[in-house]
């Protein structure tokens, strides 16, 4: 098992560009998330899933979208990118029942400038 | 509204000490309390639950609901604990900003 896996892992941006980041799991689990870590802030939650189809908001959603079309994937899309969306994004990924246990990636370090 | 306090940025202490990483916390009903663990070159990952009391690489937490509290503790550090730790508060695991141990040998 590859675990979760994420792409790039790493990328420079331009203040307005769009772009995703792609995050997959091969566990068969229902629950998955983006977090970013910021210095002196720790890990916050972006966006979150419960299941294909559906999708919610976590703590500082603004500026992202979120899909999941399929169980595997949890794309996670920057509309038009600002600097103070430079940071470093963790996508994790759990079963339903035990969301306390989440099996994170390896990270996507973004800069935007 | 949830909250997790993590006051310390950076702890060091030397090898065979005991060690304690604070963690406080902020919400309204029962909490479920974790510790996760992020080692040099690897990927953040559960280190302990309140709810299953157990002791897990010689770390243990106790909820300490009357003082809000869920510090992890160690009676002997080692040099392979060196690590990023962070305490995390309920299912969808609200984070505390982080605690950098590193222990000296």
């Amino acid at each position: 098992n590859a675990g979760v896996t994420q792409t790039p892992k790493f990328q420079v941006l331009k203040t307005g560009q769009s772009m995703t980041l792609q995050c997959a799991q091969d566990m068969n689990h229902e629950y998955m998330s983006w977090y970013r870590q910021d210095p002196g802030m720790g890990l916050r939650l972006i966006h979150y899933s419960v299941g294909a189809g559906i999708t919610d908001q976590g703590e500082v959603p603004n500026g992202y979208n979120v899909s999941r079309s399929t169980t595997e994937d949890f794309p996670l899309r920057l509309l038009s990118a600002a600097p103070s969306q430079t940071s470093v994004y963790f996508c994790a990924s759990s079963y339903a029942d035990r969301r306390y246990e989440q099996y994170f990636g390896p990270g996507t370090r973004l800069t935007v400038t | 509204a949830q909250r997790v306090t993590q006051p310390e940025k950076l702890l060091s202490v030397f090898k065979g000490a005991p060690v304690e990483l604070k963690c406080n916390y902020s919400y309204s009903g029962s909490p479920e309390l974790f510790w996760y663990v992020q080692y040099s070159r690897q990927r953040l990952q559960l280190l302990l639950r309140h709810i299953s009391r157990e002791s897990i690489k010689g770390f243990t937490a106790d909820l300490n609901k009357g003082e809000t509290s869920f510090h992890l503790k160690k009676p002997f550090a080692q040099e392979e604990d060196s690590a990023m730790y962070y305490c995390a508060l309920s299912s969808n695991l609200f984070f505390g900003t982080g605690t950098r141990l590193t222990v000296i040998p």
